[in-house]
């Protein structure tokens, strides 16, 4: 079955410190998609980033950057020079497309990232 | 622009007594979905759409139930809610499903008396 593991349940920064999100995955597809989102305290997620198992290159967006190791199964979110506005939880989640029986789409638990001034 | 509008933001109702949520979305995506979230969890699937083809989740409860007359709309009825069930309830759209973003709603917080 699989499984998305955000081992960070909290983390606070210091605005303009670079913070590290985790995160490990599980799957026995060799085909699946890796997502990061961002839930503000108002409630919306938001989507941030999308990236398919056979792409292993690092991604770089303005703050923020993904780093997706398929030797450790993992696809970890960086902030660099965090803002208070950075402030929320941040999920990471899996899917491995269809299956015979609903949609397989999994979050991790999230990670809650506080961003001191 | 709000592309996927949930109504309302706030809802409460009686222990027992039906309830019903709404989603619409001006995406024209194929798929809608409607997830559960609980405090300090990460939101559960509860069922989605594709198209008119309704797909539940193996362990969502039967008292939750789901209506999408047309592309725009989706509905997610609870008929007997318990206290259990109070909880922030979350619209999604994509495109199609498995490999596609899915674009959520603000969500409505479901409170239970």
């Amino acid at each position: 079955a699989q499984k998305v593991t955000q081992a960070q349940t909290e983390i606070s920064v210091v605005e303009k410190e670079d913070v590290t999100l985790d995160c490990v995955y599980e799957t026995r597809d060799t085909t699946y998609y890796l997502f990061w989102y961002k839930q503000p305290p108002s409630g919306e997620l938001v989507f941030l980033i999308r990236r398919n198992s056979f792409d292993e290159q690092n991604e770089i967006s303005g703050r923020y950057s993904w780093n997706f190791q398929k030797s450790t199964s993992s696809f970890n979110f960086t902030i660099t020079a965090s803002q208070v506005v950075d402030s929320a939880v941040y999920f990471c989640a899996l899917s491995e497309g269809l299956t015979n029986y609903g949609q397989n789409f999994v979050f991790g638990p999230g990670t809650r990232l506080s961003v001191l001034p | 622009d709000a592309m996927v509008i949930q109504n309302p933001r706030y809802q409460v109702t009686q222990f027992g007594k039906p309830v019903t949520l709404s989603c619409s979305q001006t995406l024209n995506h194929n798929v809608m979905y409607w997830y559960q979230q609980k405090s300090s969890q990460a939101p559960k699937l509860l069922f989605h759409y594709y198209d008119k083809d309704f797909n539940n989740e193996a362990d969502t409860p039967d008292n939750f139930q789901s209506r999408r007359p047309n592309t725009s709309f989706c509905f997610l009825d609870i008929r007997s809610p318990g206290l259990g069930d109070a909880a922030m309830y979350l619209c999604a759209t994509s495109i199609s499903r498995g490999n596609q973003p899915q674009h959520f709603g603000d969500g409505t917080r479901l409170s239970i008396l």
